[in-house]
């Protein structure tokens, strides 16, 4: 089946620093990617819907200079997570789409910030 | 190693029937456990969740789950499914609040 690779798994880095997240889908094109956070004993949050060639599109409540995303190919989105936090500590994951139906996530990126 | 199984793959049927889908995840200690939906061309949707207490769960549109610890399992369930159910729904598992694990999604088809 579909695979979609998100890296790196974990992160640590110091606050202030950047961090920047990786999701590919491997072997399929995928006009729509979604990046979600989750945190401790909580369900997903959507934060920001990204299509290919334009710009996120992010939900109410999530900075957008804060999370920087760009879906730069078909196979391709980052987050980067800029001046980070302790706050920001959480758990990423994003999720890929070839069409308008099935959607593929990615194993997850477990930020801590120190 | 963690993991979360979803028994199949497409299910497909017809308005009024009733739905189960099943989900089971291994061993691993504490748990949180979750149901997502994904309607065609949406994002990800919570329907319930299960944390601790009553094992019986309900959700939104009329969803419900049922924990059952000895059998590492949370099967959801509607008793009568509408055409507007026709989406992808994922189990995901919460090991000692660890990462998020999903299953593989299971497609359900309804028809009219």
């Amino acid at each position: 089946g579909a695979v979609v690779s998100q890296h790196p798994s974990w992160v640590i880095c110091k606050s202030g620093t950047s961090v920047k997240i990786e999701c590919r889908s491997l072997d399929f094109q995928a006009t729509t990617m979604f990046w979600y956070r989750q945190f401790p004993k909580q369900s997903l949050m959507l934060m920001a819907t990204s299509n290919e060639g334009s710009k996120a599109t992010y939900e109410q409540g999530v900075e957008k200079d804060k999370f920087l995303i760009n879906h730069a190919s078909l196979t391709l989105s980052t987050l980067t997570v800029t001046s980070a936090h302790p706050e920001d500590s959480s758990f990423y994951i994003c999720s890929a789409r070839p069409g308008i139906t099935e959607a593929f996530f990615g194993q997850g990126t477990r930020l801590t910030v120190v | 190693a963690q993991s979360v199984s979803q028994h199949n793959h497409h299910v497909i049927l017809s308005e009024a029937a009733s739905l189960e889908l099943g989900c089971n995840y291994s061993y691993g200690g504490t748990v949180n456990l979750f149901w997502y939906v994904q309607y065609p061309g949406q994002h990800l949707q919570l329907l319930l969740k299960y944390f601790s207490g009553d094992p019986l769960v309900k959700g939104i549109k009329g969803f419900e789950a049922e924990f059952i610890k000895s059998k590492f399992s949370f099967n959801l369930r509607k008793p009568s499914v509408q055409w507007s159910d026709t989406a992808e729904y994922f189990c995901a598992v919460n090991y000692d609040q660890g990462n998020l694990i999903f299953g593989k999604g299971t497609k359900l088809s309804v028809k009219p």
